[in-house]
């Protein structure tokens, strides 16, 4: 079974700041992986996702996330953190069918002036 | 384009009444999930649709949860009687041909009393 770990469940960054979150996975064959971001009161939203091409994945809004297999890692991060970044942060694996999302329990990420 | 539409957004009802939850996915997406959200549990999949077949309801809790697809443009979550402990956010997502990338509405808040 896939399972994720999200190792922090606040980060506090202030604003223009560097952004670092963190994810391990668990996966018994070469996984997907997803992050998702959700912001107060909304639905998530797609920001990038890794499925065994390139393993620094760009996504929206200026986020990045390298996969690291020999670390099982998948972190998530962003060199200038705006305000607006201030959401939860979902790390996400996938079955090969990409029918069944398995998510981390959330990062809050908190932006202060 | 709109989005995945979700009505209510908010529901609030006594333990043991019947609560009805809608979702109208995107246009065109052939894949349709009903989440659930809480505190305790973070986000849990409770079933899913592919091309209006129910593929997976293993996450649905118990019998009081039932959960239809009559057309693709259209998808109910039933909870009968509901109870306190059904209290969450409930999001309806759709999908469509991009593998992973899932859409989700608003959310549907329900509190039972």
């Amino acid at each position: 079974a896939q399972s994720v770990t999200q190792l922090d469940s606040h980060v506090s960054v202030s604003e223009g700041t560097p952004v670092l979150l963190r994810c391990n996975y668990s996966s018994s064959y070469s996984p997907s992986l997803f992050w998702y971001v959700q912001h107060p009161n909304k639905g998530l939203q797609l920001l990038l996702k890794y499925t065994s091409a390139a393993t620094l994945v760009k996504g929206i809004n200026g986020f990045e996330a390298e996969f690291k297999k020999s670390e099982t890692s998948f972190h998530l991060t962003k060199p200038s953190a705006h305000m607006s970044d201030a959401a939860e942060y979902f790390c996400v694996v996938s079955n090969t069918g990409f029918q069944k999302l398995v998510f981390g329990t959330g990062t809050r990420l908190l932006v202060s002036p | 384009d709109a989005g995945v539409i979700q009505s209510p957004r908010h529901e609030v009802t006594e333990m043991g009444q019947e609560v009805t939850l809608r979702c109208k996915p995107i246009s065109g997406h052939n894949s349709l999930f009903w989440y659930r959200q809480t505190m305790m549990r973070g986000l849990e999949l409770l079933i899913y649709f592919n091309n209006n077949v129910p593929i997976d309801d293993s996450g649905m809790p118990e019998d009081r949860f039932s959960a239809k697809m009559p057309n693709a443009s259209f998808s109910t979550l039933k909870i009968q009687p509901s109870e306190p402990r059904d209290s969450a956010v409930y999001f309806c997502a759709s999908s469509g041909q991009v593998p992973g990338e899932l859409f989700f509405g608003e959310g549907s808040r329900l509190t039972v009393l």
